[in-house]
């Protein structure tokens, strides 16, 4: 089945230390999104790529940042963490990002805990 | 700009009763209009969407009518069941493709 598949499903670092998260698609979608919930509030866009374009949301802390190396897979990378980053982080994808039609498929999220 | 208003939860319902969660929106131009559902643990998952104006979105028992003139889109069942228990949440998409979702609303079903 095509999917949109995150590892690791849990993450614990520690304060400051950095971490990556990864996400793959397997949907071939062009668009990739990265999403931070806290406990069951909405997800908050963090930044998505259309292609190989970045687009960063006005909000986002410099901390976050993230690559695209190929159309399959999508890096958050958290620079130095903190307590207030634990939550959970969903990835999306969809065909397009300039139509209103497209849906959007999320991956399963991977649990940040920071200690 | 968009926006998305959900009723507030929890809403407790017993198993086959009837469930409506209310969705209203304000948005510029025509959006496209979903409902996604959220396990506990787990990433979101889409129930149904619906595009254009009177459209009906359907699924697994849940329905949604994309109603203009009163800016809803409603969820509804006939009949929940306990796996039904979950985070619902009402959502839009404009011209950016971008998502903007209400707040969720739980729903707990209780045998």
């Amino acid at each position: 089945d095509a999917m949109v598949i995150q590892n690791p499903r849990y993450q614990v670092t520690q304060f400051g230390k950095p971490v990556t998260l990864s996400c793959s698609q397997t949907l071939n979608h062009n668009v990739m999104y990265w999403y931070q919930q806290k406990s069951s509030q909405a997800p908050k866009l963090l930044f998505h790529y259309y292609d190989k374009d970045f687009n960063n949301e006005a909000d986002t802390p410099d901390n976050f940042q993230s690559r695209r190396p190929n159309t399959s897979f999508c890096f958050l990378d958290i620079r130095s963490p903190g307590l207030g980053d634990a939550a959970m982080y969903l990835c999306a994808t969809s065909r397009s990002g300039t139509s209103r039609a497209y849906e959007q498929y999320f991956g399963p999220g991977t649990r940040l805990t920071v200690t | 700009g968009n926006s998305v208003t959900q009723m507030e939860g929890p809403v407790t319902l017993s198993e086959e009763a009837f469930l409506t969660i209310n969705c209203t929106y304000t948005a510029t131009g025509y959006p496209s209009l979903f409902w996604y559902v959220q396990y506990p643990g787990e990433g979101l998952q889409l129930l149904l969407k619906a595009t254009k104006a009177d459209d009906k979105g359907s699924n697994k028992g849940f329905e949604a009518t994309y109603r203009k003139e009163t800016t809803s889109f409603h969820l509804e069942k006939g009949s929940v069941q306990v796996s039904d228990s979950a985070v619902y949440f009402c959502a839009l998409s404009g011209n950016t493709g971008k998502l903007i979702f209400g707040q969720g609303t739980t729903l707990q079903v209780k045998p």
